[in-house]
């Protein structure tokens, strides 16, 4: 079983509609949970960070942090066309900064 | 500012052939790592550095090596190339461990 399981999709919701994007983890020494996006045939880009438990907002993102469920979500409102593409959930413990656990990635198509 | 740069961004290889994959980054980073990206299995780690002359490995490092001479530079060698080598490298660099994390465009490499 992996340490991080995200559901790989794809996943196809019409333009405005609220995206919700989940990630489950296994080991609770995680502490810092991030959220990158790929675009088709490009690296990842980081979308959000957090390190606590609870929501953090920017924009139409919100990443959600339930650490005692050991549980992250990324929601997205009012999804636009450009927000298709891959999003992958990260974590990382803190005395091991710069290696990355990555979900496998969810792939978003937003309709227009 | 280039960012991260990978080269080459395509190769094909022949069984048993050996090749450097290159990165290099202009941010004056200390970390970086190595990622392959393989369909439904997200992004594992190959090999990180947290700084010149320190190396250490990741999830898959089996048939990669690494070494750290320099700041800027982390290149991947593929000892003896396999068809399970087949795959997206991306190489990431960060300002520390809990940084983000920046990615290179990729290099697909096809074994055959």
């Amino acid at each position: 079983q992996k340490e991080v399981e995200q559901d790989p999709g794809p996943l196809s919701v019409p333009e405005g509609a609220i995206v919700s994007l989940n990630c489950t983890y296994s080991n609770s020494a995680f502490q810092y949970f991030m959220w990158y996006r790929q675009y088709s045939r490009k690296g990842p880009e980081l979308l959000m960070y957090t390190y606590s438990s609870g929501n953090k907002e920017d924009g139409r993102f919100t990443a959600q942090v339930d650490k005692s469920s050991k549980y992250i979500s990324l929601f997205i409102r009012d999804s636009q066309p450009s927000d298709s593409a891959t999003y992958l959930c990260a974590m990382t413990l803190y005395n091991q900064g710069g290696k990355l656990i990555f979900g496998q990635g969810t792939e978003l198509s937003v309709k227009p | 500012n280039a960012g991260v740069t990978q080269t080459p961004k395509f190769q094909v290889l022949k069984t048993g052939q050996s090749m450097t994959l290159q990165c290099a980054q202009d941010m004056n980073h200390e970390y970086m790592s190595w990622y392959r990206q393989d369909p439904g299995m997200g992004l594992r780690l190959i090999h990180y550095s947290v700084g010149a002359g320190i190396t250490d490995q990741g999830e898959v490092p089996n048939g990669y090596n690494v070494s750290r001479s320099t700041t800027e530079d982390f290149p991947l060698r593929l000892l003896s190339a396999a068809p399970s080598q087949t795959s997206v490298y991306f190489c990431a660099s960060s300002y520390s461990g809990l940084a983000e994390a920046f990615f290179g465009q990729g290099t697909r490499l096809t074994v055959v």
